[in-house]
């Protein structure tokens, strides 16, 4: 079967980095994404992933390990506001996304 | 821009009643998709179409029925509500569902929905 593995919940400090690690196995892999939801609202995206390596965007960086079925995103420079659940998918090969159940972070002052 | 409109924001039905949920985008998208959000579960795909005129299951399309007659508009149908279909539906649109290039997904705000 597909799965996809992410920690239920994790707490940070304010200002601090924080890495939260998604590891998949899937039918097929055509990429991988990661996206925000904050409580009570819809998703946004935040990064796409297809070959191995480190794309960063400002505070966020999302790394892919395909021979591993590994991802990880880092946030760092936490603020308050990155108070959030993080969903990990991936695209399988019909093109269809597997996601994970999201991680809940928390951020303390 | 609008985006993805989803109505109704919040409904509460008993057991064995009809609804539709409304979903339109204004993105000229070609790609739509329902999915539900359950606590501790990752979003599961419903249905979803690749185009007007064409549709699809997705992992739990049991208990819901869709179309897509217009590339704006795709509609949610539960046709006799069980307490099981309490969740949190989100519509969302993209580009195409192949050969995308970022996988954006754009989501509408989210129905919740309560049966009783």
């Amino acid at each position: 079967g597909q799965n996809i593995d992410q920690p239920t919940e994790m707490t940070a400090t304010e200002g601090a980095i924080v890495q939260i690690n998604c590891t998949y196995q899937t039918s097929g892999f055509n990429g991988l994404f990661w996206y925000q939801q904050h409580a009570g609202e819809a998703p946004t995206f935040l990064s796409y992933n297809v070959l191995d390596g480190l794309e960063e965007k400002g505070r966020f960086s999302s790394f892919l390990s395909r021979s591993k079925g590994y991802s990880y995103l880092l946030l760092k420079e936490l603020q308050m506001k990155d108070s959030a659940s993080y969903l990990c998918a991936v695209m399988d090969s019909n093109y269809q996304l597997i996601w994970g159940a999201g991680t809940k972070l928390i951020i303390k002052p | 821009n609008a985006g993805v409109t989803q109505t109704p924001k919040f409904q509460v039905l008993k057991t064995g009643q009809s609804m539709t949920l409304q979903c339109a985008q204004d993105m000229n998208h070609e790609y739509m998709s329902w999915y539900r959000q359950d606590p501790g579960m990752g979003l599961r795909l419903i249905h979803y179409s690749v185009g007007a005129g064409i549709t699809d299951q997705g992992e739990v399309p049991n208990g819901y029925n869709v179309s897509r007659s217009t590339t704006e508009d795709f509609p949610l149908r539960l046709l006799s509500a069980a307490p099981s279909q309490t969740s949190v539906y989100f519509c969302a649109s993209s580009y195409s569902g192949q050969e995308i290039n970022t996988g954006e997904l754009f989501f509408g705000e989210g129905s919740r929905l309560t049966v009783l």
